[in-house]
């Protein structure tokens, strides 16, 4: 699976749109793109996944960049609940179904 | 519909003891994994199983041993713990190989003094 980076902390006031970015240059056309969370002593949650189309939903809007290298979560009115740890993941289809967690990126929501 | 369910939530023990974490899924789901979280060191994968009956290794599986004996729980098993093997665990599920994502425990926090 191909490896992602991400910046290890990002902060955002509370209301406005935090914007969670994601490289993964060495993606490949069977990757997937998948967004985790896992907020304080908690386990990991599902958000939204993606292959080159953007994709919304309940929690989230995930935008591919047309050459699939990167991608951006989109929390769009960010609350303080919404302060956790975020997890790009980059997965092939057809594999044995195991995901590789990095170390995300924490987004604080402040006042 | 409980999701994943993790027992014990948390658990002392001394170095050499002995112990079994206990994963359990009412959805059905195929494929069950079980993690360590170390701190600035993410998720890292210990075994993992693609059905009832059935194991693999993940990344870290050494000192661990896991058994699958019915489709709705994953059991992980230390026989000698050590200081090394102080972390959260967390349990996952997933229904397929093209399934939309994981289902998690809450985790459960072992301290081997």
């Amino acid at each position: 699976d191909a490896k992602t980076t991400q910046p290890p902390s990002m902060d955002c006031a509370e209301g406005r749109a935090a914007n969670l970015p994601c490289n993964h240059s060495t993606i490949s056309g069977n990757e997937y793109v998948y967004w985790y969370r896992q907020i304080h002593s908690q386990g990991p949650q599902y958000i939204i996944h993606g292959l080159k189309n953007n994709e919304t939903n309940e929690m989230a809007s995930l935008i591919i960049t047309e050459d699939r290298k990167s991608s951006t979560l989109i929390l769009p009115h960010a609350t303080l609940r919404d302060t956790a740890v975020y997890y790009c993941i980059v997965r092939a289809t057809g594999t044995a179904s195991k995901l590789t967690f990095g170390t995300g990126t924490r987004l604080q929501v402040t006042l | 519909n409980a999701g994943v369910t993790q027992t014990p939530k948390f658990r002392v023990l001394k170095t050499g003891q002995s112990m079994t974490l206990l994963c359990a899924q009412d959805m059905n789901h195929e494929y069950m994994y079980w993690y360590r979280q170390d701190p600035g060191m993410g998720l890292r994968l210990i075994h993992y199983s693609v059905g009832e009956g059935t194991t693999a290794k993940g990344e870290v599986p050494d000192g661990y041993n896991v058994s699958r004996l019915k489709k709705q729980n994953f059991l992980l098993g230390l026989e000698s713990a050590a200081p090394s093997q102080t972390s959260v665990y967390f349990c996952a599920s997933s229904y397929s190989l093209t399934s939309l994502g994981y289902t998690f425990g809450s985790g459960t926090r072992l301290t081997v003094v």
